[in-house]
């Protein structure tokens, strides 16, 4: 398996413009994570989707951050106008709701353990 | 309000140690814990777990430890290499296995001397 893709791996912006993050989660994974990682604040989850659809998006940090998930293969995370405060590296997660095969639900990894992207640098100038 | 806590930033071992992380959490509704490790430009990747109805779980040189009365947790790895510096991140859950969030703490960087 190809494990979480991010693209692009290194943006750089100038402030006001728009941004927009991709991933694509590992192939049958039902929930997908945005975190963005800073020195100061460490790894936030910034919004989660079970299933396509929006659960918890109370770490998106204001309007002008937006995600959506048209479908189980593919995410955006877009920030519109861009800050210099918005650099950070932002990562994307997924979790395949179920426990490995050969594994009851209560062995030792469980449906919600998240697998990692390799994240997206951003730097707004 | 850190509801998972990990209070020392770094350490440094000496290769073919042992190497202990810690971590302390709050919420006692947390069912399921975690450990990460993340090299510098790449993100984090999954360690180990373990449930809260388990106090031990090993594989390999890694082994975590579970103590619920104290709501601590900490990763064992022996002996310690120098590919095993990076930053390891405690993550807890307390959805039962259904769908949810990880609360993470924010890292320890180990460095293993050679």
């Amino acid at each position: 398996d190809a494990g979480v893709i991010q693209s692009p791996r290194h943006e750089v912006t100038e402030m006001g413009q728009e941004v927009t993050l991709r991933c694509k989660p590992i192939s049958g994974h039902n929930s997908l994570f945005w975190y963005r990682q800073t020195m100061m604040r460490g790894l936030e989850l910034l919004i989660y989707f079970n299933n396509n659809v929006p659960i918890d998006d109370s770490g998106m940090p204001e309007d002008r951050f937006s995600a959506k998930m048209p479908n189980a293969s593919f995410s955006t995370l877009k920030i519109q106008p861009s800050e210099p405060r918005d650099s950070a590296v932002y990562f994307c997660a997924s979790s395949p709701g179920r426990p490995p095969p050969g594994q009851g639900a209560q062995g030792p990894i469980r449906a919600d353990t998240q697998y990692f992207g390799p994240g997206t640098r951003l730097t707004v100038l | 309000d850190q509801q998972v806590k990990q209070n020392s930033p770094s350490l440094s071992v000496q290769e073919g140690r042992i190497s202990i992380l810690n971590c302390d959490y709050t919420n006692s509704m947390f069912d399921y814990f975690l450990w990460y490790k993340k090299y510098p430009a790449e993100g984090p990747t999954f360690l180990i777990s373990i449930s809260s109805i388990k106090d031990k779980n090993e594989d390999g040189r890694f082994t975590v430890f579970l103590n619920k009365s104290a709501k601590h947790l900490s990763l064992h790895i022996v002996p310690s290499q120098p590919g095993d510096s990076a930053v390891y991140f405690c993550a807890a859950s307390e959805y039962g296995g259904s769908q949810g969030n990880l609360i993470f703490g924010k890292g320890t960087k180990l460095s293993v001397k050679p």
